[in-house]
């Protein structure tokens, strides 16, 4: 079965910062990876996927992750962030063959300071 | 097209009462979940339907019961509520179709007091 960590539980940054968010995965096959955000009272909504090609993918409002194979990483990245990214982000995974089932980490909370 | 579409939005029950909570996707999406969202626990998966007909358990199954009505229909009961069941509830499909992205709906609320 598969799991995902995101280590960074709730992150606070101010306007223009840069971002990273940790993910990471656990899986002896072939994965698909996703990232989902989910704003304050809304439903979630998927930023970006990787599933095969080049592993630096970008997304919808500037996002973009890079997915490491040997570190069984998928880390989400913004260079400058904006007060309307604040949001909490979900970094998920399933597996790329048969069982298409996501399994969520527990989420990264971000609060961005104008 | 509208999506994944849930009702209710909001939903207070008392211990012991029974609701259900319904969900539809005009997308032809063979493939149906429902989660529950809780504080620092991310999204767990209740039950899900691979296609009209077919249920299964997710990893917190327990205290609910689903039926797939039809290709565009999955419902969530909840037949004897628990405080422990107040969460937030998301439906979701996808399409089948390599990576199985999921689009979610906008949730349901329910306290249980």
């Amino acid at each position: 079965a598969q799991s995902v960590s995101q280590h960074n539980h709730h992150v606070i940054l101010s306007e223009a910062a840069s971002l990273e968010l940790g993910c990471n995965y656990s899986y002896g096959g072939t994965v698909n990876l996703f990232w989902y955000v989910q704003y304050p009272g809304q439903h979630l909504q998927l930023l970006l996927k990787y599933f095969s090609g080049d592993p630096l993918v970008k997304g919808i409002k500037g996002f973009e992750a890079e997915f490491i194979k040997s570190k069984f990483s998928f880390n989400l990245r913004k260079p400058s962030v904006q007060w309307s990214d604040t949001a909490e982000y979900f970094c998920a995974v399933n597996a790329a063959f048969g069982n298409e089932k996501l399994t969520f980490g527990t989420g990264t909370r971000l609060t961005i300071i104008p | 097209n509208a999506g994944v579409t849930q009702t209710p939005k909001f939903q207070v029950l008392k211990t012991g009462q029974s609701m259900t909570l319904q969900c539809a996707q005009d997308m032809n999406h063979n493939s149906m979940y429902w989660y529950r969202q809780d504080p620092g626990m991310g999204l767990r998966l209740i039950y899900y339907s691979a296609s009209e007909g077919t249920t299964d358990k997710g990893e917190v199954p327990n205290g609910y019961n689903v039926s797939r009505l039809n290709k565009r229909e999955f419902s969530l009961r909840l037949e004897s509520a628990a405080p422990s069941q107040t969460s937030v509830y998301f439906c979701a499909s996808t399409s089948g179709r390599v990576p199985y992205e999921q689009y979610f709906g906008p949730g349901t609320r329910l306290t249980v007091t």
